[in-house]
């Protein structure tokens, strides 16, 4: 079971350059997830989706897009890359958005990310 | 917004000593989650607590919940070496659509 993958583990960008983050799911599960993580700064939430179809922003979604048109897979878009985008950037999946004592996000390994 | 503190920020010990690390806030919580973070690696879910008062095991580690529902502990018994990571903390309101991730406690266990 491979769980949440992402591709590519690591990017050098130019400013101005546009790229596509992958996260894919194998566990079925509806909600997905788009963190940054920066020093000291624990994980941000860019957007995130309910289901195929359905995608809303989070507390930082300014400078991405997503789209969700499976269930397994939930790319993150950057337009016109900055250097206040170079981060790690988090994939999570969750099945019932993580409330019960039972279940929690499954994360993937991450994109390291430099815009120079 | 939802914000969550944690302290320690950094917290080096030997290993064989006990340790208690602190996640902390003003708003209630519905449920909260403690996530350990390896270097290199994305977070990994060690426990949920969604009881006030509510107490969890995992092997070494205790995990609390307080019973105003505002703040949560995790305590190491007799750390080792692999216990090593970031540790994060995550809740989310009655109303909130998403967990709010606190900064971390970044623990070294030095053999």
């Amino acid at each position: 079971n491979a769980g949440v993958t992402q591709t590519p583990k690591f990017r050098i960008l130019k400013i101005g350059q546009s790229m596509t983050l992958q996260c894919a799911q194998d566990m079925n599960h509806n909600y997905m997830y788009w963190y940054r993580q920066d020093p000291g700064m624990g994980l941000k939430l860019i957007y995130y989706s309910v289901g195929a179809g359905i995608t809303d922003k989070g507390e930082v979604p300014n400078g991405y897009n997503v789209s969700r048109s499976t269930t397994e897979d939930f790319p993150l878009r950057l337009e016109l890359a900055a250097p206040s985008q170079t981060s790690v950037y988090f994939c999570a999946s969750s099945n019932d958005r993580g409330r019960s004592s039972n279940y929690g996000y499954t994360f993937g390994s991450g994109t390291r990310l430099t815009v120079v | 917004t939802q914000l969550l503190e944690q302290s320690p920020q950094f917290l080096s010990i030997q290993e064989g000593e006990n340790l208690t690390v602190y996640c902390n806030s003003s708003s209630v919580f519905s449920s909260l989650q403690w996530y350990r973070q390896e270097p290199g690696e994305g977070p990994v879910l060690l426990v949920t607590v969604v009881t006030g008062g509510e107490v969890k095991k995992l092997k070494r580690l205790t995990f609390q919940f307080g019973d105003a529902r505002k703040d949560s502990s995790l305590h190491i018994t007799a750390a080792q070496p692999g216990d090593t990571g970031l540790y994060l903390c995550a809740g989310v309101g009655y109303y909130g659509q998403n967990f709010v991730f606190g900064p971390g406690t970044r623990l070294s266990v030095l053999p």
